[in-house]
């Protein structure tokens, strides 16, 4: 069983495009995040989301927008792709944000903007 | 901004020596932790060390932590194929955010 799945593992798109990608946990976790890594491997934080409330917000432009339905789904929808978007995009899990514990992430999703 | 940093940004060893990887950081922390990256995968956790511990062990790898020096260490010894992968290591701040460095890219040579 996957316990951090995230879908399109591929993505590639045209500039100007919205395009979304969603991750599912089974761990029953509370927290989840998404995190931006781009093409020198430096992993940024973009998001975290406890229970369904938004905690932590990166500076990141107003064309991301994650939303949370419930605490097992943490989906990222982006408007309008820039170039600059083509990144690798990792959602990851923690049981409790409180405590900054382990990290439980998925296998990414490969975003290309051309 | 970017907290940890690690060093060296590449590593090539033999099969069988041991491989060692520093990570700097620059504020206060809870606790710091190492991942692993295979070649287009996820992260996976290798271990986590608290503040107010200084060594830390699991299996071949042993991690040291001096918060006077805000760094830290991770050593593998014995390496393997196997250990082929970025090696990164990620703060845990007050605010509840774990921040990533660029990760050490380690190869094992056969």
């Amino acid at each position: 069983d996957t316990a951090v799945s995230q879908t399109p593992k591929y993505l590639v798109t045209q500039m100007g495009n919205d395009k979304s990608i969603k991750c599912e946990q089974n761990l029953g976790h509370d927290t989840m995040y998404w995190y931006k890594q781009d093409s020198k491997k430096f992993l940024k934080i973009m998001f975290s989301y406890n229970n369904k409330e938004l905690i932590i917000n990166e500076t990141v432009p107003n064309r991301f927008s994650p939303k949370s339905p419930d605490k097992a789904h943490l989906n990222l929808h982006i408007n309008s792709l820039e170039l600059g978007d083509s990144a690798v995009y990792f959602c990851a899990s923690s049981q409790v944000y409180v405590d900054t514990g382990e990290l439980f992430f998925g296998e990414g999703s490969r975003l290309t903007v051309l | 901004s970017q907290q940890g940093e690690e060093d060296p940004q590449a590593l090539s060893i033999q099969e069988g020596e041991n491989a060692t990887m520093n990570c700097s950081y620059k504020t206060s922390i809870n606790n710091l932790q190492w991942y692993r990256q295979n070649s287009g995968r996820g992260l996976v956790h290798l271990i986590l060390i608290r503040s107010n511990e200084r060594e830390k062990h699991s299996g071949r790898l042993r991690v040291t932590l001096d918060t006077s020096k805000k760094s830290s260490s991770l050593l593998i010894t014995a390496s393997r194929a196997a250990d082929t992968a970025s090696y990164f290591c990620a703060t845990a701040e007050p605010n509840y955010k774990l921040s990533f460095g660029a990760g050490t890219t380690v190869t094992v040579r056969a």
